[in-house]
């Protein structure tokens, strides 16, 4: 079975200042997705990043990156520019790409803080 | 367009009580899934559904819960009876499987109290 872990319960960064989340899993499959979530207080789970396996570059969304290192089943999230509206729990997430296999198996999620 | 919409938002219930939530996936979507959120085990599959056919269905944790798909805009998780561990925030979320990644959306959840 397939395991996700974040080892940073909590981060806190200075607005405008750059943090990375930290994420690593466990898997025997060589083909598979990974996602960060993003839940704000409102509990509301929103998708910030998704990257695929099979794809060796990196993937990106305005401020939001991943430094994604199959070999060492690692999956860092890193927020440039940091705002106050990007504090909330982070959930790293893993998805297999076999059919019947579909659900996200969660990490324990990290608390982000932003500091004014 | 609209996202995954789940009701009630909030349940307050007594122990022994029956409860149903319910979800409407997002338009168009075939796949629909049930999480729970507990500080003690996280977020977790409760069971998913493909093209309203329950596929797995493991994570349900005994036989006080069931879910239904009787089509494809609308699932329910129902508890009965329901006790105070059951107390959680349940997500529905949809996805299209089929399509890369299969991104899955979630609704904004339903937090349920067992007193």
């Amino acid at each position: 079975a397939q395991t996700v872990t974040q080892s940073q319960p909590e981060m806190s960064v200075q607005e405008a200042e750059t943090v990375t989340l930290s994420c690593t899993y466990d898997t025997s499959e060589s083909d598979y997705y990974l996602f960060w979530y993003k839940q704000p207080p409102s509990r509301q789970m929103i998708l910030v990043i998704r990257q695929e396996a099979y794809k060796q570059q990196n993937a990106t969304e305005n401020r939001f990156s991943v430094n994604f290192q199959k070999a060492a089943k690692s999956f860092s999230l890193k927020i440039s520019d940091s705002q106050l509206g990007d504090a909330a729990m982070y959930f790293c997430a893993y998805r297999s790409i076999i059919q019947g296999a579909q659900k996200l198996v969660f990490g324990q999620g990290t608390r982000l803080t932003i500091n004014p | 367009d609209a996202g995954v919409i789940q009701s009630p938002r909030h349940e307050v219930t007594e122990m022994g009580q029956e409860v149903t939530l319910r979800c409407k996936p997002i338009s168009g979507h075939n796949s629909l899934f049930w999480y729970r959120q507990t500080m003690m085990r996280g977020l977790e599959l409760l069971i998913y559904f493909n093209n309203n056919v329950p596929i797995d269905d493991s994570g349900m944790p005994e036989d006080r819960f069931s879910a239904k798909m009787p089509n494809a805009s609308f699932s329910t998780l129902k508890i009965q009876p329901s006790e105070p561990r059951d107390s959680a925030v349940y997500f529905c979320a949809s996805s299209l499987w089929g399509t890369v990644g299969g991104t899955q959306y979630f609704g904004p959840g339903t937090r349920l109290t067992v007193l």
